[in-house]
């Protein structure tokens, strides 16, 4: 059972316009929540995160948002830029240790 | 600085044999972690060193694998002996202890293909 989906496994958008890129979890212990992207052939990089104690982080033309009592977790980026097209991974630190829970990755094409 | 790295970045190797992989992480770092991706599914966790010692291991799926770091430096990780089900990629990261523990940096991935 995957403790952390993202069930668009696909989304394409208009160069300029907003990504909202989402994530459902189940276990509701973590200390924070990460978004990843990879590139083929690379292996993922750190984006950005939010703690379990706030509901919002912004960073540049990215802003994750974290609904805690719905157990859900979005990124926001805008403007897409066609660089911005990769494989977006969700995943979760839980608090009793430090290794990750990934969710299966969103591909993200931005179209120019 | 130099970033995570891995090695081979691909190895294709016959049911029955043994492969070992290697990861070299950003030096400093004192945690090492193994993951493995595969059929372009989640990433999964397998283990989690810090410095020399193995931290929780939960995620390595059966004794055919085998994890080590000795002098708490660079990792091993050896599939003996392989089955068609380990193919996959490999990713190795690291991170430092202390405050953005969290923030784990990867390496680019080694790409098994068992036969």
């Amino acid at each position: 059972d995957q403790q952390v989906k993202q069930n668009s496994p696909s989304l394409s958008v208009q160069e300029g316009r907003i990504s909202i890129l989402n994530c459902d979890y189940t276990n509701s212990m973590f200390d924070y929540f990460l978004w990843y992207k990879k590139y083929p052939a690379e292996g993922p990089t750190f984006l950005i995160s939010i703690s379990s104690i706030k509901d919002k982080n912004e960073d540049g033309r990215f802003t994750v948002f974290l609904n805690k009592s719905a157990k859900h977790l979005s990124l926001h980026i805008v403007p897409s830029q066609p660089g911005d097209s990769a494989v977006y991974f969700c995943a979760y630190q839980d608090n009793y240790g430090q290794n990750f829970v990934f969710g299966p990755g969103t591909r993200l094409s931005v179209l120019p | 600085e130099a970033g995570v790295t891995q090695f081979p970045s691909h190895s294709v190797i016959e049911k029955g044999q043994t492969v070992t992989l290697r990861c070299d992480p950003i030096s400093g770092h004192d945690n090492l972690y193994w993951y493995r991706r595969v059929m372009g599914k989640e990433i999964k966790f397998l283990l989690h060193f810090v410095k020399e010692s193995k931290q929780d291991e939960s995620g390595m799926p059966n004794n055919r694998f085998l994890a080590e770091r000795t002098g708490g430096t660079y990792s091993t990780l050896k599939v003996q002996p392989a089955e068609l089900e380990d193919s996959g990629v490999y990713f190795c990261a690291s991170s430092q202890d202390g405050l953005t523990s969290y923030e784990q940096y990867f390496g680019p991935g080694t790409r098994l293909t068992v036969t």
